[in-house]
């Protein structure tokens, strides 16, 4: 089955830097990559997603990338608010069944103000 | 839409009684996903539905987790006899379509504590 491993585990960085998260996949039949943010105590909400026909997507502050021949995919956030601070979900599936999806381990980012 | 509900919020028990979670799924979506979030193993998928029919089961733990999905507005996971290593967040999210890629949509999630 998918495997999905994320790094780092925690990351800390100041209001203003940018943030970036990165998770490998290792089922080249997955090709829907989310990713979901976390507040503590909260549900896990959608912040963005690709397709693998696509390389990047950007969502204001919020940027996706993938390599699909590597199997990467990574999260970049930038102008990061502390409002931001939170844990981040990558997740894989196949094209025929988000039920599928794999989730990675987490990142829990710090943005200190 | 009210999103999707989960019921109960927190729910502690003691070890051997049964612990019943429900779901209402936010209407016109016919995936339902049962998901089990804790520090140790992350969000783990136990088991999913599409069109009320269980399609991938495979998640489920032991013999003591069941679920069903007797229509297309409520699922209930239930754990019959619970075990401390039981506890977690059970988070159900339903999603549109026959489980083909797209958002998850999750509810607020039953912290289950066995004692």
């Amino acid at each position: 089955g998918e495997n999905v491993e994320q790094h780092p585990s925690t990351l800390s960085v100041q209001e203003g830097d940018s943030a970036v998260i990165k998770c490998t996949y290792s089922d080249s039949a997955s090709n829907y990559f989310p990713w979901y943010k976390q507040e503590l105590g909260k549900r896990p909400q959608l912040i963005i997603d690709i397709r693998s026909n696509v390389g990047e997507k950007k969502d204001q502050r919020i940027a996706v990338t993938l390599n699909k021949t590597a199997k990467h995919f990574s999260l970049h956030i930038t102008e990061t608010q502390p409002e931001d601070s939170a844990v981040y979900f990558c997740a894989a599936s196949p094209n025929t069944n988000a039920g599928k999806s794999t989730f990675g381990d987490g990142t829990t980012l710090t943005v200190k103000p | 839409d009210a999103g999707v509900i989960q019921s109960p919020r927190h729910e502690v028990t003691e070890m051997g009684q049964e612990v019943t979670l429900r779901c209402k799924p936010i209407s016109g979506h016919n995936s339902l996903f049962w998901y089990r979030q804790t520090m140790m193993r992350g969000l783990e998928l136990l088991i999913y539905f599409n069109n009320n029919v269980p399609i991938d089961d495979s998640g489920m733990p032991e013999d003591r987790f069941s679920a069903k999905m007797p229509n297309a507005s409520f699922s209930t996971l239930k754990i019959q006899p619970s075990e401390p290593r039981d506890s977690a967040v059970y988070f159900c999210a339903s999603s549109k379509g026959q489980g083909n890629t797209g958002e998850l949509f999750f509810g607020e999630g039953s912290r289950l504590t066995v004692l």
